[in-house]
């Protein structure tokens, strides 16, 4: 099966630095995504991306937050600067040509583990 | 707002016996709803989903869920569980409304007594 790759999977930032997390979608979809999870809480959805633009964010993301597809195959998250709050495990996933509006199923990454100190 | 509920943090249930997961959602038009599983270290993988037509689902590794609209529920369930279904499993519901974004309940990591 198709896989979403991720990386690094674990990372460790300094409070108030800058971290891009580094995604790998599936070669011919065309919905991207991030998504959170801080420990012990739900997944998050944060942004959805489709056409070189944000489609859809949400309250979470917020300024300190940036998406971009530099070329054609990566798709990455910067934290601007970062902070305590913001360690969590961070999801990409990916879908095909509909969204999730249709009939497409989301693939996820395995994760990057960021650690805010 | 969208929202799911997965009343129950944790399940034990000893291998071979049969195991129920609650989900209740809430959302405003028809739902599509999926089951994922997350193993230790692993990322987000799909169970099963429902868009529309049969209520009941089949998915990978054994698994099912019955969709009830009157109950707002999509419960999975496996007949004979293995160790290896040890894991935290998620519901998630999205749909036309929710454009594309899934919200997500709050897990149950299940545990399989030998």
């Amino acid at each position: 099966e198709p896989e979403v790759t991720q990386t690094p999977s674990h990372q460790v930032t300094q409070m108030g630095q800058e971290v891009i997390l580094r995604c790998v979608p599936i070669s011919n979809h065309l919905y991207f995504y991030w998504y959170r999870q801080i420990l012990g809480q739900k997944v998050e959805f944060l942004v959805s991306f489709y056409n070189n633009e944000i489609s859809e964010k949400s309250e979470i993301f917020d300024d300190q937050f940036s998406v971009e597809r530099p070329d054609g195959s990566n798709f990455t998250l910067k934290i601007r600067s970062t902070k305590l709050e913001d360690s969590a495990m961070y999801f990409c996933a990916s879908s095909g040509t509909g969204g999730l509006t249709t009939n497409e199923k989301l693939f996820f990454g395995s994760g990057t583990q960021l650690s805010v100190l | 707002a969208q929202s799911v509920t997965q009343p129950d943090i944790h399940i034990t249930v000893s291998e071979g016996a049969s195991l129920e997961l609650r989900c209740n959602y809430s959302y405003g038009a028809t739902p599509y709803l999926f089951w994922y599983v997350q193993s230790p270290g692993q990322g987000l993988q799909l169970l099963l989903k429902y868009f529309s037509g049969d209520t009941l689902v089949q998915g990978i590794k054994g698994f099912e869920a019955e969709f009830k609209r009157s109950q707002s529920s999509f419960n999975l369930r496996k007949p004979s569980v293995h160790w290896s279904d040890a894991a935290e499993y998620f519901c998630a519901v999205g749909g036309m409304a929710a454009g594309n974004k899934l919200t997500f309940g709050g897990g149950t990591r299940v545990l399989v007594k030998p």
